[in-house]
């Protein structure tokens, strides 16, 4: 267990509606990072952290907004949810020190559904 | 082209077989491949890390990495019921960022 914890575990919305993901860690880690896994495709990056208020985009950043005001929490916001998002999301952590052997250890999920 | 291409199996062995799981990437700024294991309704954990060419062993699991053919592979000897998840390799650059790129999970199946 990397210290990560994921909020809400499981989620059912409906289309046009905000929802916000929670990622939280206890390893004062700098590097925070958003996935989504779908059949077909594995894990793709989202958006990503590098510090307080440091964020960047992933590869399928659409439709999607993070936030991180603190060192352990990195949120993840879908404005108004779409069938499409239906998936499950996953936080990863990383220490972030150097380039060498330093990898990403991921949170329990969350499973979104969108009808 | 993806970065990483991995064939999703699925892939079904009996107990104690040698099981070979495979992936190709496209970039040789690659420097660092891993292999997470996940299983069914989990987040992935890092089974192994290898960073040059070689094979690197831990257990019942080796991970190979060939950069002049851009293939990396792990194999796990004398598989149990237990080794039954999604394997995914991934593989990163030297930068810090450390941007993951995945392939897609094959699915591994080990009876008894």
């Amino acid at each position: 267990d990397a210290g990560i914890t994921q909020s809400p575990r499981h989620k059912v919305t409906e289309t046009g509606t905000p929802v916000t993901l929670r990622c939280h860690q206890t390893e004062n880690h700098r590097y925070m990072y958003w996935y989504r896994q779908d059949p077909g495709h594995g894990l793709r990056l989202i958006h990503y952290s590098y510090g307080v208020k440091d964020t960047d985009k992933g590869e399928v950043s659409d439709g999607y907004s993070v936030s991180r005001s603190k060192t352990e929490d990195f949120l993840l916001t879908l404005e108004s949810a779409t069938s499409s998002q239906t998936s499950v999301y996953f936080c990863a952590i990383r220490e972030g020190l150097a380039a060498s052997y330093n990898e990403q250890f991921f949170g329990p999920g969350t499973r979104l559904t969108v009808l | 082209q993806k970065e990483v291409e991995q064939d999703p199996g699925p892939l079904s062995v009996p107990e104690g077989a040698i099981v070979s799981l495979n992936c190709t990437y496209s970039n040789s700024a690659f420097q660092y491949f891993m292999w997470y294991r996940q299983y069914s309704r989990k987040g992935p954990e890092l089974l192994m890390y290898t960073y040059s060419s070689g094979n690197k062993e831990d257990g019942r699991f080796t991970a190979q990495v060939d950069k002049s053919s851009k293939y990396i592979s792990l194999f796990i000897r004398d598989s149990q019921p237990s080794d039954s998840a999604t394997y995914l390799c991934a593989v990163r650059r030297g930068s810090t960022l450390g941007r993951l790129y995945f392939g897609r999970g094959t699915q591994l199946t080990v009876w008894p």
